[in-house]
């Protein structure tokens, strides 16, 4: 079973509107959660980190949010543009190397 | 800037055929992963390498098997390719630091085996 979950799996947004998408995780004991975004025909590319004692993280138009009690995250586009249509994917650090991914939430924006 | 290049972005080949994926880092990163990213699967870590010769199994290693006999390179081997191996290969990198350790990703290998 993904100890990571991410909803919703794909959404359709028109330019210049907000989005939040939704990431549940099961990972336990937790070292950090990373937001990236994926670029179609691209590797991913690291968006945010937040350690356990961090709720809220920024970078331009995302913020990252966690509360660590419900194992939730959140990642909120704000003032979407065409150039963040793209996969975004959370990705759960236990106290080791080895990383657990969702499936990723696709992001179309229309003009 | 971290540069992570995988050898080609694109590959078809046949069933039965061996086929070699390459990876190169230039930021001097200790560890270094295979994954295959499937729709609707997420990544899956099929082999990881912490140190020059030193490789460990990942989730699905099963039809696969790597090399590192340099820092900077990690390959990615298919012995005989089968077409459920039919994937996109994303090869990363990162420090041993395992408290921030953000994995810098290649742009992917897409193959599919005919």
């Amino acid at each position: 079973k993904n100890q990571v979950e991410q909803s919703p799996q794909s959404l359709i947004i028109l330019e210049g509107k907000n989005c939040t998408l939704q990431c549940n995780y099961t990972v336990s004991p937790f070292s950090n959660l990373r937001w990236y975004k994926q670029d179609t025909g691209r590797g991913p590319v690291s968006l945010t980190i937040m350690t356990f004692s961090e709720n809220t993280k920024s970078n331009g138009r995302y913020t990252a949010t966690l509360d660590a009690d419900t194992k939730q995250s959140s990642l909120h586009i704000t003032a979407s543009q065409l150039s963040d249509s793209a996969s975004y994917i959370c990705v759960v650090t236990p106290n080791d190397y080895k990383l657990s991914f969702g499936a990723g939430t696709t992001v179309t924006v229309r003009a | 800037d971290v540069k992570v290049t995988q050898s080609s972005r694109y590959l078809v080949k046949r069933t039965g055929e061996k086929v070699f994926l390459e990876c190169v880092q230039d930021m001097d990163h200790e560890n270094m992963f295979w994954y295959r990213q499937d729709p609707g699967l997420g990544l899956r870590l099929i082999y990881f390498s912490y140190d020059v010769k030193m490789k460990e199994k990942g989730d699905i290693p099963e039809g696969y098997s790597v090399s590192r006999e340099k820092k900077e390179r990690f390959s990615l081997i298919l012995e005989s390719a089968s077409t459920n191996q039919t994937s996109m290969y994303l090869c990363a990198s990162s420090f041993r630091d395992t408290v921030h350790n953000e994995q810098f990703f290649g742009p992917g290998t897409r193959l599919t085996v005919l």
